[in-house]
């Protein structure tokens, strides 16, 4: 069964930064391309990265370029968001979704961030 | 960027009714387009993809059709598990973009 589970979200306040994790499990790993997605609080979804299976090719939304990396450790079957210089806007819940040739068939339950002073 | 236009916003249906979703892109997407459906407090789940597979495990009372700009959802018959809301998503053109959503609400 694949399994996504995200870590690492909470409440920050403007101007600083967070790591969040994603463990893979019941898939290999190495062998997919993966992403984060957002939700803003009673909005719809927001795609905000992409990575590939070696993570040689990354791709990031315009609202998050240059404040956001995306990486990969396929040793350790896990995927990771470095967030920095948060903004009140990027007050989301954040999954990380398998893809499907750019499309998303697994996603994990979602870790909420919180940007506020 | 291309734009996804989902309605309407809000379906109010009974058990039992068909429903249909209507997804507009503002540009060819050719048949590069899923659907996913999302319960309050839930993770989306992939129904349709390349605009008319479905996904593991969905039933074949849902179904999706369309190519270039023009895609429908199309639930036969309305299950109590159906409600819920749906997106739409396109990977013809980075970045990749979802629409707004169609809440499927109980009349």
């Amino acid at each position: 069964e694949v399994q996504l589970v995200e870590s690492g979200g909470g409440l920050v306040q403007p101007g600083g930064s967070l790591r969040l994790s994603c463990a893979a499990s019941g898939f290999t790993f190495s062998d997919y391309s993966m992403n984060w997605v957002r939700q803003a609080p009673g909005k719809g979804l927001e795609w905000v990265s992409y990575i590939s299976v070696s993570g040689d090719n990354k791709y990031y939304a315009d609202s998050v370029k240059g404040r956001f990396t995306i990486s990969r450790d396929n040793a350790k079957n896990s995927l990771y968001l470095q967030m920095n210089s948060l903004r009140a806007e990027d007050t989301a819940v954040y999954f990380c979704a398998k893809s499907k040739t750019y499309f998303f068939d697994y996603w994990g339950q979602g870790t909420q961030v919180t940007v506020s002073s | 960027e291309i734009v996804l236009t989902q309605s309407p916003a809000t379906l109010s249906l009974s058990p039992g009714e068909k429903a249909t979703l209507s997804c507009r892109a503002s540009q060819s997407v050719s048949s590069s387009l899923a659907w996913y459906q999302q319960k309050p407090g839930h993770a989306p789940r992939l129904l349709i993809y390349d605009a008319s597979n479905r996904a593991t495990g969905i039933p074949g009372r849902i179904s999706g059709s369309g190519s270039g700009t023009d895609f429908t959802l199309t639930i036969s018959s309305l299950e109590p598990e159906d409600f819920a809301v749906y997106y739409c998503q396109q990977r013809s053109n980075w970045p990749v973009t979802f629409g707004g959503g169609t809440k499927v609400e109980i009349k």
